[in-house]
């Protein structure tokens, strides 16, 4: 049973460019969170889907920031014009519930953004 | 709002010793804890979790945290470290209407030494 799969692991942009960030949940999983961990700190929560919807968005900046979890296909987070402070591991996490208690999370090995 | 404190960034231990790492939160509702673990380029891997119940929480690899309600902390132990524990830890807390939204402390990167 293949664990949660984020693609690609490194991925750098020059700045203006967009990035896109794909994660693929482990089976069965319907609920997916994305997280950014900047340098020497801890995970932030930036936004939270099931299928189709956006359940919680309030850790996403309010521009350049989107993200979407289609019916079929990976969750993507796309970031639009890049800026150095955009540089981060991203992780993508799922669960087959809404997580946290009953159902913890699981976490992909992350995108490790580095904008130049 | 809650919150949650790792007080050590970087913790140095030799082979064998016992180790504890720090974890304080702060939060007005009922509070889910977890400890994860993170190895260079890799995701997280769940430890342990705290839900209700006993106060004593074993997880894998030996990792055993206890739950303080008075002291609102949450201390990862091992009573005898390995090599293969040098990682980056981090402690999270959730409430019950928060879900997979979990907060995170700073981490605490475990170095182990022969």
């Amino acid at each position: 049973n293949a664990g949660v799969m984020q693609n690609p692991r490194h991925l750098v942009r020059r700045r203006g460019q967009e990035a896109r960030l794909r994660c693929s949940p482990m089976k069965g999983h319907s609920h997916v969170y994305w997280y950014r961990q900047l340098p020497e700190e801890g995970l932030k929560f930036m936004v939270y889907l099931q299928k189709e919807n956006i359940i919680d968005e309030s850790g996403m900046p309010k521009e350049r920031f989107s993200a979407e979890f289609p019916k079929e296909g990976p969750s993507i987070l796309r970031i639009q014009q890049v800026v150095r402070g955009d540089s981060a591991a991203y992780f993508c996490a799922s669960s087959p519930g809404t997580g946290g208690t009953n159902s913890p999370l699981h976490f992909g090995n992350g995108t490790r953004l580095t904008v130049t | 709002a809650q919150s949650v404190t790792q007080l050590d960034s970087q913790v140095p231990v030799f082979e064998e010793a016992p180790v504890e790492l720090r974890c304080n939160y702060s939060s007005s509702v009922s509070v889910y804890l977890f400890w994860y673990v993170q190895y260079p380029n890799q995701g997280l891997q769940l430890l342990l979790k705290y839900l209700s119940g006993s106060t004593l929480v074993k997880g894998i690899n030996g990792f055993e945290a206890e739950f303080n309600k008075s002291q609102t902390s949450f201390h990862l132990r091992k009573p005898s470290v390995h090599i293969s524990d040098t990682a980056e830890y981090f402690c999270a807390g959730t409430s019950y209407n928060q879900g997979g939204k979990l907060i995170f402390g700073q981490g605490t990167e475990l170095s182990v030494k022969p």
